[in-house]
């Protein structure tokens, strides 16, 4: 089963914009990645944050954690074409650091 | 370094048939990762290895098996695919770290078709 899940499924918007995805999981967790994947393509890691943390930033991405809430937002300010692509949030806990993914958010920026 | 590979890219099979997906990583990672994704879904977990020599089930392990024989290698194995088997197989690998975690580096995949 997914513990992730993502909102929304899919979000288009316009270059230069933001784009806001958030993610909700179930149990405790040791962290909480983001990752990108192009269409076809493989995954790419984009943001780890630590279950201790409550926000980090990388570039033009922010991302927030709500342990309470059991909540992510990730943020992506001044979109650009080459945003587009889909986002999964995956979460972590336990040994052998596996983790269970969202069913993603798929992000169309248009030109 | 070309981080994380797969082979083949791609592959068709009969019901019943068998076949092994290779993966193989250069960064010296402690843990590899089989995953399966299907369409408009996230991955999950197949099966796993924390060192060479060990594995143990994901989340999907039935109808799997895997090898780790050497430390960069990963195999999985298909011993009679079934067409609820047909999708994209990614392999990722991760360097030891404490509870704090750190990120997966995946592979391309491999888009399994199963007829």
């Amino acid at each position: 089963s997914q513990q992730g899940e993502e909102d929304p499924q899919a979000l288009s918007i316009q270059e230069g914009e933001n784009a806001t995805m958030n993610c909700s999981y179930k149990t405790s967790i040791n962290n909480l990645q983001w990752y990108r994947q192009n269409s076809g393509r493989g995954l790419v890691h984009l943001i780890l944050i630590r279950s201790n943390e409550r926000e980090k930033h990388s570039g033009r991405l922010r991302v927030t954690l709500d342990t309470s809430k059991k909540s992510s937002s990730l943020l992506i300010t001044a979109s650009r074409a080459a945003d587009t692509a889909s986002y999964f949030c995956a979460t972590s806990r336990g040994g052998a650091q596996k983790l269970v993914f969202g069913q993603g958010t798929r992000l169309t920026i248009n030109p | 370094n070309a981080g994380v590979t797969q082979t083949p890219k791609f592959r068709v099979l009969k019901t019943g048939q068998s076949m092994t997906l290779l993966c193989a990583q250069d960064m010296n990672h402690e843990y590899m990762y089989w995953y399966r994704q299907d369409p408009g879904m996230g991955l999950r977990l197949i099966h796993y290895s924390v060192g060479e020599g060990t594995t143990a089930k994901g989340e999907v392990p039935d109808g799997y098996n895997v090898s780790r024989l050497k430390k960069q290698n990963f195999l999985l194995g298909l011993e009679s695919a079934a067409p609820s088997q047909t999708s994209v197989y990614f392999c990722a690998s991760s360097s030891y770290r404490d509870r704090g975690g750190h990120e997966q580096f995946f592979g391309p995949g491999t888009r399994l078709t199963v007829l």
